[in-house]
């Protein structure tokens, strides 16, 4: 099992809905998490971070985290074609505070018109 | 803003040759991290550094060292390339002595080994 699970995917909304990326972690002792959107053959991109229980709202983008449940979740409103991309969660895993990544695999997100 | 760069940015070697990756952190992080990912997979953190010393180490290859230098830029030295290197080296930067736990990436560099 992999420390980080997300669905691959492809996750396919039509322009103007709501969508909803999940993602589960193992390591209880994981104290951040972010989200990382990628489009193909591009560097990941840092689109939220959340490090305490409840919702994280930047703008069309709310990151929503359960620690409880080792659950963390992305809501992108107004979905837009521009959206599609690959998002990676990304959970922090701290030794000595020096905060390497485990990524997910990344769910694909496809808006269209 | 300035970000995160990184040179080359396409690299092709042959096997058994060896290669050099450049990182320049965003001004003021003091912490430097490299990440390969290969074709459809997710990043694989490899190395990371603090303040010039190495404060983590993944799934790096006993054929791969990096170090980080006074100027806070850091290189990944690759020897003994085999065709399972090929892949997107991803640098990226954090200020950890800033409470910043975020990391941003550089553009990363392709490497492609024949």
């Amino acid at each position: 099992q992999k420390e980080v699970e997300q669905n691959s995917g492809p996750l396919s909304v039509p322009e103007g809905a709501i969508a909803s990326l999940n993602c589960t972690y193992s390591d209880r002792g994981s104290q951040s998490f972010f989200w990382y959107r990628q489009y193909s053959g591009k560097s990941p991109e840092l689109i939220m971070f959340i490090y305490s229980n409840g919702d994280k709202e930047d703008g069309r983008f709310t990151a929503q985290l359960n620690k409880a449940s080792q659950y963390v979740s992305l809501l992108i409103r107004d979905s837009q074609p521009s959206d599609s991309a690959t998002y990676l969660c990304a959970v922090n895993i701290g030794t000595g505070g020096y905060n390497k990544l485990i990524f997910g695999a990344g769910t694909r997100l496809a808006v269209h018109p | 803003a300035a970000g995160v760069i990184q040179s080359p940015r396409h690299l092709i070697k042959e096997k058994r040759e060896t290669a050099t990756l450049k990182c320049y952190p965003i001004p003021r992080h003091d912490t430097v991290y490299w990440y390969q990912q290969g074709p459809g997979q997710d990043p694989q953190f490899l190395i990371s550094f603090y303040e010039k010393m190495q404060s983590d180490k993944g799934s790096i290859p006993d054929r791969f060292s990096a170090q980080q230098f006074s100027d806070y830029h850091s290189e990944l030295n690759m020897s003994s390339l085999e065709l399972g290197d090929s892949a997107l080296y991803f640098c990226a930067s954090s200020s950890l002595a800033g409470g910043l736990l975020e990391q941003y990436f550089g553009p990363g560099t392709r490497l492609t080994v024949t």
